[in-house]
């Protein structure tokens, strides 16, 4: 089975701050990779898919990137809104493996 | 809008059984694959279930198999989650999530459905919470 790797598992930024969190696949998976912004109390809601497309209503500060093994979601700049816990995900048509998940707090 | 609302948690004793229900409005469920993915308080997503768009084909996480069991009603538009021999363990707000691409275009005949990849969660429900606790 294909692990995925999430780090950091947390970190404090400021307002305006470049955060940059990066999973890891256990093996090539292509871009088959999906990130999620999760609010306390509040279901996930998808950001990018397939590694590097913007989802429909996401600020352009998000992106993504990556193939293969590693993959990066990059804020460029933090805003106050942007706190909260990061997934994320691969999927293939027999499973889905989420990552650990990152929390961004604020500093 | 997509929507998708889960109903059918609550409180039950290890061992004993729960349905979840998932009723799906503004999109076309049989063209789209279905999740199950479950979060424990406090911890990360774990996925469940998933179902492919004609029920044919039922994947489950190591920690269900053999005791959860996802259907669907496209009549209904309804997605189900049996789960069987409940553990404390199984205590989790428990999501509804529809797969990003229909499963299948029709070939040049225009009669024959050929299947394409799933390609992962784009619409999540507000999620229901199961608690095992005796």
């Amino acid at each position: 089975d294909i692990q995925m790797t999430q780090s950091p598992s947390s970190l404090s930024a400021s307002v305006g701050d470049r955060v940059t969190i990066t999973c890891r696949a256990s093996q090539g998976i292509r871009n088959d990779l999906a990130w999620y912004q999760q609010k306390p109390g509040k279901a996930p809601k998808r950001l990018i898919f397939a590694a590097s497309s913007l989802q429909s209503g996401v600020p352009s500060r998000f992106s993504g990137s990556g193939s293969g093994t590693e993959f990066t979601l990059t804020i460029s700049s933090l805003h106050p809104e942007d706190f909260a816990t990061y997934y994320c995900l691969h999927h293939n048509n027999y499973s889905l493996t989420f990552g650990g998940g990152t929390k961004v707090e604020i500093k | 809008q997509v929507q998708l609302v889960e109903s059918g948690g609550g409180v039950v004793q290890p061992g004993r059984s729960l349905r979840l229900s998932c009723a799906v409005s503004g999109f076309t469920f049989i063209s789209y694959g279905m999740y199950w993915v479950r979060q424990a308080p406090g911890k990360g997503l774990e996925w469940v279930a998933l179902i492919s768009y004609d029920g044919s084909k039922k994947y489950y996480g190591d920690s269900v198999k053999g005791r959860f069991t996802i259907s669907r009603d496209n009549s209904k538009n309804t997605l189900y989650l049996q789960m069987n021999s409940l553990r404390p363990e199984d205590t989790a707000v428990y999501y509804c999530a529809k797969d990003g691409t229909r499963s299948y275009y029709y070939d040049s005949s225009g009669k024959v459905p050929v299947p394409l990849p799933l390609a992962g969660v784009d619409y999540w429900g507000q999620g229901t919470l199961v608690t095992v606790s005796s």
